[in-house]
């Protein structure tokens, strides 16, 4: 079955800690793989790609095919980060599979 | 571009009214999407579109739903009669197939 796992709902961390949002996927292909953002009552907007291997808002996610994961990691939480994020698979038919998502809460 | 346009931004409605979103894709985007979300179950894709056919609809939640794509710049979601648990925020997302998904910012729906 295809789905995307995001075990926390909720992270809390302070700022200038470092954040790891933890993603878990099940594909039977070569998945590919997204984060995206929800900043309060917003749209979804794409962070990053897995593809792409870039760094956005000082965000990185490496794809570990052996470990099923796919997790976003910042090494110094800023209060501006506080938002949902949702890791997403795309399918072969051309869609996205999300997690439920995590809440990340960065206090000052 | 500016981007996949929803409208309306917000809408409240009595339950048994019929409800209609309408999404404007990116312009020259082939794919469109239909997702619904709510507190208790997150995203759900409610209904694809490729070229305007419509490939997976099977996320649509019953025949109170339905959903059109009449030409390449226009889609309409439609919910006839409404009912309270359908009250959520409905995003209509595009993309050129395969590459990545871009979001409207939503329809915050409320049936009372």
């Amino acid at each position: 079955a295809q789905r995307v796992t995001q075990p926390e709902k909720l992270l809390s961390v302070f700022k200038g800690a470092p954040v790891e949002l933890k993603c878990n996927y099940s594909y039977s292909g070569s998945p590919e793989l997204f984060w995206y953002v929800q900043y309060s009552r917003q749209r979804l907007q794409l962070l990053l790609r897995h593809i792409s291997r870039e760094s956005i808002k000082g965000f990185t996610a490496d794809l570990n095919k052996g470990e099923t994961s796919f997790h976003l990691k910042k090494p110094f939480a800023q209060e501006e980060d506080s938002a949902m994020y949702y890791c997403a698979l795309l399918r072969s038919q051309g869609n996205l599979i999300f997690g439920k998502g995590t809440k990340l809460s960065v206090k000052p | 571009d500016a981007g996949v346009i929803q409208s309306p931004r917000h809408e409240v409605t009595e339950m048994g009214q019929e409800v209609t979103l309408r999404c404007k894709p990116i312009s020259g985007h082939n794919s469109l999407f239909w997702y619904r979300q709510t507190m208790m179950r997150g995203l759900e894709l409610l209904i694809y579109f490729n070229n305007n056919v419509p490939i997976d609809d099977s996320g649509m939640p019953e025949d109170r739903f339905s959903a059109k794509m009449p030409n390449a710049s226009f889609s309409t979601l439609k919910i006839q009669p409404s009912e309270p648990r359908d009250s959520a925020v409905y995003f209509c997302a595009s993309s050129l197939t395969g590459n990545t998904i871009y979001f409207g910012e939503g329809s915050w729906l409320t049936v009372v």
